[in-house]
């Protein structure tokens, strides 16, 4: 596709409920990024591939929290046991290469509520 | 201390007038940075990157001071269609994360 693409858009939880989030990068980008952002507030850093490889998950708020990138394309944001302060946008982003000075294209997000 | 500090504002302005907001950062090594652009439920996009010597784009002008550890974005000639959360950006020295400020609300007024 022509961009980063993110799937559900929406997704309301019961507390308790696991969820999966989807991010589809852009076509051959490397570097992909999960971010959280609350409402009124900057995106927060939650975790980072290169490829398929997991190299930084420093800013994941818990052990709910669990992301994959098996192939190195599509990446699935896990939640366990959703809880309110889990309720956020989701936000996935991609750049093509590892380094400094790529720019990150951010899909739509998934807008999670956990009631 | 957040690796990335802005004032939130917001900022109200009149239509045509200048408007600049500033960020600063915490880690010297930080190597490259960024000004994005949010508009209300919608992703950031980037808005231009920022570099020691100044840039410039139209009526938008950003700038890096390194001694200081802060990050400027001027905009001239206000237009409604400016309205929109600022975010800067700063990317580690590792390169690894991309640290956002929590933005600065701009609106204006006609």
């Amino acid at each position: 596709g022509a961009g980063v693409s993110q799937s559900p858009r929406y997704k309301v939880a019961k507390r308790g409920q696991d969820v999966a989030l989807r991010c589809d990068p852009i076509s051959g980008h490397v570097s992909l990024f999960w971010y959280q952002q609350a409402l009124g507030q900057g995106p927060e850093f939650l975790t980072y591939f290169q490829n398929e490889a997991q190299l930084d998950k420093s800013g994941l708020p818990s052990d709910r929290f669990f992301a994959e990138r098996p192939e190195g394309s599509v990446s699935t944001l896990k939640i366990q046991r959703t809880q309110q302060e889990d309720s956020a946008v989701y936000l996935c982003a991609s750049s093509p290469l590892w380094g400094t000075n790529t720019e990150a294209f951010f899909g739509q997000g998934t807008r999670l509520t956990v009631v | 201390r957040k690796e990335v500090e802005q004032d939130p504002g917001p900022f109200n302005v009149p239509e045509g007038a200048t408007v600049a907001f500033n960020c600063t950062y915490s880690n010297s090594a930080s190597q490259s940075f960024f000004w994005y652009r949010q508009d209300c439920r919608k992703e950031p996009k980037l808005l231009m990157s920022v570099y020691s010597s100044g840039n410039e784009d139209g009526r938008f002008t950003a700038q890096l001071n390194r001694a200081s550890q802060y990050i400027s974005l001027l905009i001239r000639d206000s237009k409604l269609s400016d309205s929109a959360t600022y975010l800067c950006v700063v990317i580690s020295n590792t390169g690894n994360q991309f640290y956002f400020g929590t933005g600065t609300s701009l609106t204006v007024i006609p």
